[in-house]
């Protein structure tokens, strides 16, 4: 089946530094539709950003990904990380999205704490 | 535009005990989701519907958890006789039914089995 791999834990960083959240995934599927989602404390998750085409950047709130079809990768990426950005961070994995479905498979999440 | 709700917000039950949540999602959007999210993991697809039609509930353990959306509107996912391995929140979210849709998540319930 289809799994969605994430730099696990915590990944602590002193604000205004930049980071790099790691997701690669596994699929059968030629095209799925890859997201970003982010989950702040005691709240539910929301989407920060998608993509479904190989190769293009995507950008959201100051937060960016490409979808590297060759890699199977889709890391997320942001210059200069802020206090605001502490939250979990799941990559999710849209399998079907040629037939209208958007069953997601999501990553075990990685928590994003700042310091600073 | 209202978004996603769902009650009760808390649950907390004894073993072999039963309890249902309510998902109301956001008008229009045709398809409904359910996710268990244990502690400190990510959401797992428990089921989902279009409209009053399930698609896929292959992750829901069958003999005690069931769910519904019988007008394809509202849903409720029950739980016929709890365990402590069902600890979790429950999130109900919606989308409308095409590929990369957004899924907007209501505050789900936190269910505690004793």
């Amino acid at each position: 089946g289809d799994s969605v791999t994430q730099t696990e834990g915590l990944v602590t960083l002193t604000e205004g530094l930049p980071v790099m959240l790691n997701c690669t995934y596994q699929t059968i599927y030629s095209n799925p539709f890859l997201f970003w989602y982010v989950q702040h404390l005691n709240e539910s998750p929301r989407l920060l950003l998608k993509s479904f085409t190989d190769n293009k950047r995507t950008e959201h709130q100051g937060f960016h990904a490409t979808l590297h079809k060759s890699s199977s990768s889709f890391h997320l990426q942001k210059s200069s990380a802020q206090l605001s950005d502490s939250a979990l961070y799941y990559c999710a994995l849209s399998d079907l999205p040629g037939t209208g479905s958007n069953r997601l498979t999501f990553g075990k999440g990685t928590k994003f704490s700042l310091i600073p | 535009e209202a978004g996603v709700t769902q009650s009760p917000r808390y649950a907390v039950l004894q073993e072999g005990q039963a309890v249902s949540f309510w998902c109301d999602p956001i008008s229009g959007h045709d398809t409904l989701y359910w996710y268990q999210q244990p502690r400190d993991q990510g959401p797992q697809l428990l089921v989902y519907f279009r409209d009053e039609a399930v698609i896929d509930n292959s992750q829901l353990p069958s003999d005690r958890f069931s769910a519904v959306r019988p007008k394809g509107t509202n849903s409720t996912l029950k739980i016929q006789s709890a365990k402590q391995g069902d600890t979790a929140t429950y999130l109900c979210a919606s989308s409308p039914y095409w590929g990369g849709a957004e899924q907007y998540f209501g505050p789900g319930t936190r269910l505690t089995v004793l």
